[in-house]
């Protein structure tokens, strides 16, 4: 497809399993961005590839929190030993030419329920 | 550090009624300003952009935005509201002097009332 996809759309796990979300960009994108969004709330920056540079991991809440990105192609986001508060949206956008404006595509997200 | 308030996370309008999101930001730099709608189960789409040029922007679904340096503002407006217009709007900035790093605002929610 032409968009952002992601998997899996929903997530069921039980707290202290581990998690990973999928996400294949648009082809061609240099940029990728994962976002929390939880209940009600706005987005939170969690962390941005750009290209071959270091990530920046800024935003990642805990060091529960990684992603991997592989060249310019898909990007993993892993969650470990999952607490309730992990609960949320988890998305995910590219970008082709973030040094000029910054117009992000958004996949549909993965909802995550952790019990 | 750059943010973004969005004045009011709920607003309710009458169908075919003016439509006024409000957004603020603070920056030190001019930056970029988006506003992205996110449909109930959908993903979040650009609405419209203002990066130079032109301070009023036009964007999908008749909605429109204008860019007010001094007062650090970037509203989004549709003179007419509809139904189909009921969703979550973000407003979102640059963040500092990289233009690939955007902060988005806490959202608001529009409900059209028929």
């Amino acid at each position: 497809g032409a968009g952002v996809s992601q998997s899996p759309s929903n997530k069921v796990t039980e707290k202290g399993k581990d998690v990973e979300l999928r996400c294949d960009p648009i082809s061609g994108h240099t940029a990728l961005y994962w976002y929390r969004q939880r209940l009600g709330q706005g987005l939170e920056f969690l962390i941005y590839f750009q290209g071959n540079s270091a990530p920046d991991k800024s935003g990642l809440p805990s060091d529960r929190f990684s992603a991997e990105r592989t060249g310019e192609s898909v990007s993993t986001l892993t969650i470990q030993r999952t607490q309730q508060e992990d609960s949320a949206v988890y998305l995910c956008a590219s970008s082709f030419d973030p040094s000029t404006y910054n117009e992000q595509f958004f996949g549909p997200g993965t909802r995550l329920t952790v019990l | 550090a750059q943010s973004v308030t969005q004045l009011g996370s709920h607003v309710s309008v009458s169908e075919g009624a003016l439509v006024l999101l409000r957004c603020n930001y603070s920056s030190s730099v001019p930056p970029y300003l988006f506003w992205y709608v996110q449909y109930p189960n959908q993903g979040l789409q650009l609405l419209l952009k203002y990066t130079t040029g032109a301070t009023l922007v036009k964007g999908i679904n008749g909605f429109e935005a204008e860019f007010k340096k001094s007062e650090t503002s970037f509203h989004l407006t549709k003179p007419s509201a509809h139904m189909s217009d009921a969703a979550e709007y973000f407003c979102a900035v640059t963040r500092g002097t990289s233009y690939d790093k955007v902060i988005f605002g806490p959202g608001t929610s529009l409900s059209v009332i028929p």
